[in-house]
């Protein structure tokens, strides 16, 4: 059965402060990793990876996938209480029309 | 990324009937949309994908008969909650799918049923 564990499941900290957001997976027919936040409603689109070892960035948020291990993690630097969120990552399946399986999320709470 | 709209944003109804949720694509044309679920601090579940002009697919453990799903043209799918119960209640995601393979997320719909 595909897999997708993400962890912290809950992180708190203060403004200012860094942290990184691990995603592991085990998916059969992998395509790519995906990850999303989610605030009060649907999720929003960060980044999607698909090659390993390359750093994908957006301004304070930066991610990377690595094949072999079967992980990837999601970077925020000089964090803002706007950052506070669920981060969601998914492997994306093969399957016909690649399908998204998600992690359970990381609740994210930045306090100032 | 694309522009997807979901109506209704929220749903109240009584036990035994069905609701309608509107899913669509604003600003492309898709052919696939898929239909997820939310249940109260847990992650996104699939639950059917949506191909136009065709029948959905549906995951292990949705009943089709239950969850209708209508992909009747390139910028609109419906799912229908024929018979809805309590545990129907949820959060109604749909996505669409670009040609990156990236899915984009429309506000998602609140279902409760009593």
């Amino acid at each position: 059965e595909d897999k997708v564990v993400q962890s912290p499941l809950s992180l708190v900290v203060h403004e200012g402060d860094t942290v990184t957001l691990n995603c592991s997976y085990e998916v059969t027919n992998f395509r790519s990793l995906l990850w999303y936040k989610q605030e009060k409603k649907a999720p929003t689109f960060l980044f999607m990876l698909t090659s390993s070892g390359i750093e994908k960035k957006s301004g304070r948020l930066s991610s990377i996938l690595d094949k072999k291990e079967l992980f990837s993690i999601l970077n925020i630097t000089a964090t803002q209480t706007g950052d506070s969120a669920i981060y969601l990552c998914a492997g994306g399946v093969i399957q016909g029309a690649q399908k998204l399986v998600f992690g359970q999320g990381t609740r994210l709470t930045i306090n100032p | 990324g694309a522009v997807v709209s979901q109506h209704p944003s929220w749903v109240i109804c009584k036990s035994g009937t069905s609701v309608k949720i509107e899913c669509r694509s604003l600003d492309f044309q898709a052919t696939t949309m898929f239909w997820y679920r939310q249940f109260p601090k847990q992650s996104l579940m699939l639950m059917a994908t949506s191909n136009e002009g065709s029948k959905a697919t549906y995951e292990q453990g949705v009943e089709k008969d239950k969850f209708l799903i209508n992909h009747a043209s390139l910028t609109l799918s419906t799912l229908t909650v024929t018979s809805a119960h309590p545990e129907d209640s949820s959060f109604y995601i749909c996505s669409t799918r670009e040609s990156t393979d990236t899915q984009y997320f429309g506000p998602g719909t609140r279902l409760t049923v009593l």
